[in-house]
């Protein structure tokens, strides 16, 4: 069967710290993968996607970068955290009629 | 700009009446539009899609309608239940870029037994 998996589903890190979220699928290959955050009573914005292996693409400038070292493999890092990069982050991995997302992790940065 | 408008406010309703939500767009010309349901600390979980050219799609209680003229979609959940309490998200294909969807803020839902 086809199943996503992230990992922490909770993180607690101090300003200035690194940061690395790994998001894995299982049953399926060459799956276009996404992150997305979530902030408090706002939308999914998403940061960045990929097609394949070692291909990013950045939505938004950020404090935060993607990589993708294997095929069902896509880790979201960030060398230095900011306050403002709290939220709940989502791995998602898109099937033809919509998206099948992670269980997500809450980040709080303080 | 390009904006996805949901039902700012929480609705409250009584258990076995029927919900309706509200997505409404500017600035798209999606081909597909899609509702998900996210619970507390969960992430979304895909529940209906329905093409621009459908005006109606179900599954099993749930009814989605989509007017490209009005640039909106209902979503009606019928013979609610307290189950049915969470967040309900409607997202968007980009035409554009073809490789995202844009997502409403969502509505919360909460049925009162």
């Amino acid at each position: 069967s086809q199943t996503i998996h992230q990992w922490p589903a909770t993180l607690v890190q101090p300003v200035g710290s690194p940061l690395s979220l790994e998001c894995t699928v299982e049953g399926t290959s060459n799956p276009n993968l996404y992150w997305y955050r979530q902030a408090a009573g706002r939308g999914l914005q998403l940061l960045f996607y990929s097609v394949g292996i070692g291909q990013i693409s950045s939505e938004v400038p950020q404090n935060l970068s993607a990589s993708r070292p294997q095929d069902r493999q896509f880790i979201l890092s960030s060398k230095k955290l900011l306050l403002s990069d709290s939220g709940f982050y989502l791995c998602a991995w898109r099937i033809f009629y919509g998206y099948t997302f992670g269980s997500g992790t809450r980040l709080t940065v303080v | 700009s390009q904006k996805i408008e949901q039902n700012s406010e929480a609705l409250n309703i009584q258990e076995g009446k029927t919900a309706t939500l509200t997505c409404n767009y500017t600035n798209y010309s999606p081909a597909y539009l899609q509702w998900y349901r996210q619970d507390p600390g969960r992430g979304p979980v895909f529940l209906l899609l329905i093409r621009e050219n459908e005006k109606e799609k179900r599954k099993e209680r749930l009814k989605v309608t989509f007017d490209t003229t009005l640039k909106q979609s209902l979503f009606h959940i019928t013979a609610s239940q307290p189950a049915d309490s969470a967040t309900y998200l409607c997202a968007l294909d980009a035409r554009d870029t073809g490789n995202q969807f844009y997502f409403g803020t969502g509505t919360s839902l909460t049925v009162i037994p």
